[in-house]
């Protein structure tokens, strides 16, 4: 079974600095990486895809990285939506595991 | 515009069976796969299970086997979850979730979710 250890577990930061999130898989997993955002009382929300790849409309602040068992997860300058909890996810072969999570909170 | 609406909140006891529906509209139903995830109140996400609404081939953890079943209704477009033996650590938020068409696409469209409480 693949394990996702996310880091670190709470962020704070100000708005105008930028964030970076770290993933680490327990083994190699390529690029079979998502990654999502969480705003309290709300789903889920896919930002992206393929270890690297931004879905349609996501701003382009959002950026990821990585392959194999380190991934990076970067907001380049924090706006006020953006604080919320992120998690990163490995999904193949129709099975899928989440990391515990990282809150990016407001300093 | 793709939507997944999800039935209402549930409060059922200790032991006793739930099912949860998800409808699925703005995009062909059978061509996707469909995944549950559920969050307990202030935790992470965790899965449930996954089926092909094509073939309703299906897969769940472990942790959940036998007690997870997961449906589909082409006919209805909608997706069905139900877990039984039910305990009071299934107190969850339960999604339903669109298996991206692309390779190594996520999870691209969610419900709102759907609050099962076990409770005496």
């Amino acid at each position: 079974e693949i394990i996702l250890t996310q880091s670190p577990a709470t962020l704070s930061l100000s708005p105008g600095e930028r964030a970076t999130l770290s993933c680490r898989a327990s083994q190699s997993i390529s690029t079979y990486l998502a990654w999502y955002q969480q705003r309290p009382g709300q789903a889920p929300r896919l930002l992206i895809y393929d270890a690297s790849n931004r879905v349609t409309g996501i701003p382009d602040r959002f950026s990821a990285s990585g392959s194999g068992t380190d991934f990076t997860f970067t907001i380049s300058s924090l706006e006020p939506e953006d604080f919320a909890v992120y998690y990163c996810q490995y999904i193949s072969n129709w099975r899928t595991t989440f990391g515990q999570g990282t809150r990016l909170e407001i300093k | 515009q793709v939507q997944l609406v999800q039935s209402g909140a549930e409060m059922k006891k200790p032991g006793a069976s739930v099912k949860v529906s998800c409808k699925a509209s703005g995009y062909a139903f059978s061509a996707y796969g469909m995944y549950w995830v559920r969050q307990a109140p202030g935790q992470g996400l965790e899965w449930v299970g996954w089926i092909n609404a094509g073939n309703g081939n299906t897969e769940y953890p472990q942790k959940f086997q036998g007690r997870v079943t997961i449906t589909r209704d082409t006919s209805a477009n909608t997706a069905y979850m139900e877990l039984s033996s039910l305990r009071s650590a299934d107190t969850a938020v339960y999604y339903c979730a669109r298996d991206s068409i692309k390779p190594r696409g996520g999870l691209d469209f969610w419900g709102r979710g759907t609050l099962v409480t076990v409770s005496s």
